[in-house]
């Protein structure tokens, strides 16, 4: 099982649905989970970080953590073709910040007009 | 303005020639790390540093090196550079602490080995 997990997609979802990506992630102690945006030929840039259970709200963006399922996923409120990109799930692998970072390897969200 | 270089932004070289790609954040971040990234395997961390003189491996470290003498610098050491090597790769920073903060990233390095 790998320890961060993602559906490659293709996502596509039309302008203005609700966007929904999910992670799943192996290691029961993980602390600090993020989710990143890649545009293609570009580097990844942070959308949110979410470090407790439950729900966290950043513009349209919600970011939901579950650790009893080990679960994390990202809803896009009102997808703009500007969303359309490979978004990232990263979790840290141990107790503190002196261990390594895992991402799964990318969900492809296509935004259709 | 807060920023993570990298350099070279591109670099083509041959199998065995040794090469270093720089990297340097003026953020003042106790935590950087070095990724690849590679079509259908997603990021894989190489090789982090706590903080100076504190580096530990990562998922894919093999056939890098890495050294941390300064706070903002952190290159990414490739001794003998082979094919397999060939890839894009990042360069991160991060706050350091008790909990792993979000990270910032350069503008990648495409190297290719022939």
């Amino acid at each position: 099982q790998k320890e961060v997990e993602q559906n490659s997609g293709p996502l596509s979802v039309p302008e203005g649905a609700i966007a929904s990506l999910n992670c799943t992630y192996s290691d029961r102690v993980s602390q600090s989970f993020f989710w990143y945006r890649q545009y293609s030929g570009k580097s990844p840039e942070l959308i949110m970080s979410i470090y407790s259970n439950g729900d966290k709200e950043d513009g349209r963006f919600t970011a939901q953590l579950n650790k009893a399922s080990q679960y994390v996923s990202l809803l896009i409120r009102d997808s703009q073709p500007s969303d359309s990109a490979t978004y990232l799930c990263a979790v840290n692998i141990g107790y503190s910040s002196a261990s390594k970072i895992i991402f799964g390897s990318g969900t492809r969200l296509s935004i259709r007009p | 303005e807060a920023q993570v270089t990298q350099n070279p932004r591109y670099l083509i070289t041959v199998t065995g020639k040794k090469l270093t790609v720089t990297c340097s954040q003026n953020m003042n971040h106790e935590y950087m790390s070095w990724y690849r990234q590679d079509p259908g395997l997603g990021l894989r961390q190489i090789y982090y540093s706590m903080n100076v003189e504190v580096t530990d491996k990562g998922d894919v470290p093999e056939g890098y090196k890495v050294s941390r003498k300064e706070k903002r610098n952190f290159p990414l050491i490739l001794e003998s550079p082979s094919p397999n090597q060939t890839s894009l790769y990042f360069c991160a920073s991060s706050r350091g602490g008790q909990v792993t903060y979000e990270q910032y990233f350069g503008p990648g390095t495409r190297l290719t080995v022939t």
